[in-house]
C-alpha cells in the first residue's frame, strides 16, 4: 500500500505562470486536506475536501487559489498567476475518516517562483 | 479551535528518555490528543493520539493527565533519528482538521 504520493517533488515557475499540485491519497482514503509551510514558519492548514466535496476551504486565499478532490483521480492544488510570495512547500495529508484517526503526509512539494 | 501550549525547545541525550510536555487546558470531551513529528525537509509523520487513556506503540508512549488538560510525549531511549519538531495537536468532534502550532524543537546530542 503505498503512501500518500505527491508530484512534483519540487516545482519552479516565473511570476503570473500557473502551478498545478497534485496528491495521490493512499487507497482507501477519501479524506484529503492541503497545508503550506512558508520557509522558517509552521504548517498552516489550508483545505479539507472530500471526494468531489469541499468541506473547509477556510485557510484558502481569496484569489488565485483552488482545489479539487475528483471522483477519480488525484487530488489538485492549482494556483493562477504565482508570486513570489506562494513560493512555499505544500503538504498533502489523507486519512480513512476524520478527527479520530491517523493522518498520512507526503513529502511535499516545493513551489519556488521565480 | 482548542489551543495547545508546549515548549518552544528541549534538548536531549542519545540513549536517554525524553518526555515532551503539551498542555491543552481548553480540551473538549470529545477532542483526541495527536502528536506528530516533523523532520527536517519532510512531512510530518504521525506518531500517537488518545482520548481518555494512556496509549503505547512502537514509537513512543502517550501519558494523559487524568482531567486531560496535559499530556506527555514520551520517547523511551532517543536517537538522532528523533531530532524533529513535535506537534501536539487536538482534533475531534466538529473540529475535524489538524492545526499544527510552533511544537517542539528537539534536539538529540549524540
Amino acid at each position: 500500500n503505498a503512501g500518500v504520493m505527491q508530484n512534483p517533488r519540487h516545482l519552479v515557475r516565473r511570476r503570473g505562470q500557473e502551478a498545478r499540485l497534485r496528491c495521490s491519497p493512499m487507497k482507501g482514503h477519501s479524506h484529503v486536506y492541503w497545508y503550506r509551510q512558508l520557509p522558517e514558519e509552521g504548517l498552516k492548514f489550508m483545505v479539507y475536501l472530500q471526494k468531489e466535496n469541499i468541506i473547509d476551504e477556510s485557510g484558502m486565499p481569496k484569489e488565485r487559489f483552488s482545489a479539487e478532490f475528483p471522483k477519480e483521480g488525484p487530488s489538485i492544488l492549482r494556483i493562477q498567476q504565482v508570486v513570489r510570495g506562494d513560493s512555499a512547500a505544500y503538504f498533502c495529508a489523507s486519512c480513512s475518516r476524520a478527527s479520530d484517526t491517523e493522518a498520512f503526509f507526503g513529502q511535499g512539494t516545493r513551489l519556488t517562483v521565480v | 479551535d482548542a489551543k495547545t501550549t508546549q515548549p518552544n525547545s528541549m534538548e536531549s541525550n542519545e540513549e536517554e528518555p525524553v518526555h515532551l510536555p503539551c498542555n491543552h487546558s481548553t480540551i473538549s470531551g470529545t477532542d483526541y490528543i495527536h502528536w506528530y513529528r516533523q523532520l527536517p525537509s519532510q512531512g510530518p509523520e504521525y506518531v500517537i493520539h488518545g482520548l481518555t487513556s494512556n496509549v503505547n506503540n512502537r514509537m513512543a508512549s502517550l501519558a494523559i493527565a487524568e482531567d486531560r488538560k496535559s499530556s506527555t510525549l514520551i520517547l523511551h531511549r532517543a536517537t538522532l533519528r528523533d531530532a524533529a519538531v513535535y506537534y501536539c495537536i487536538l482534533s475531534g468532534g466538529s473540529n475535524y482538521k489538524l492545526t499544527f502550532g510552533k511544537g517542539t524543537l528537539l534536539t538529540v546530542n549524540p
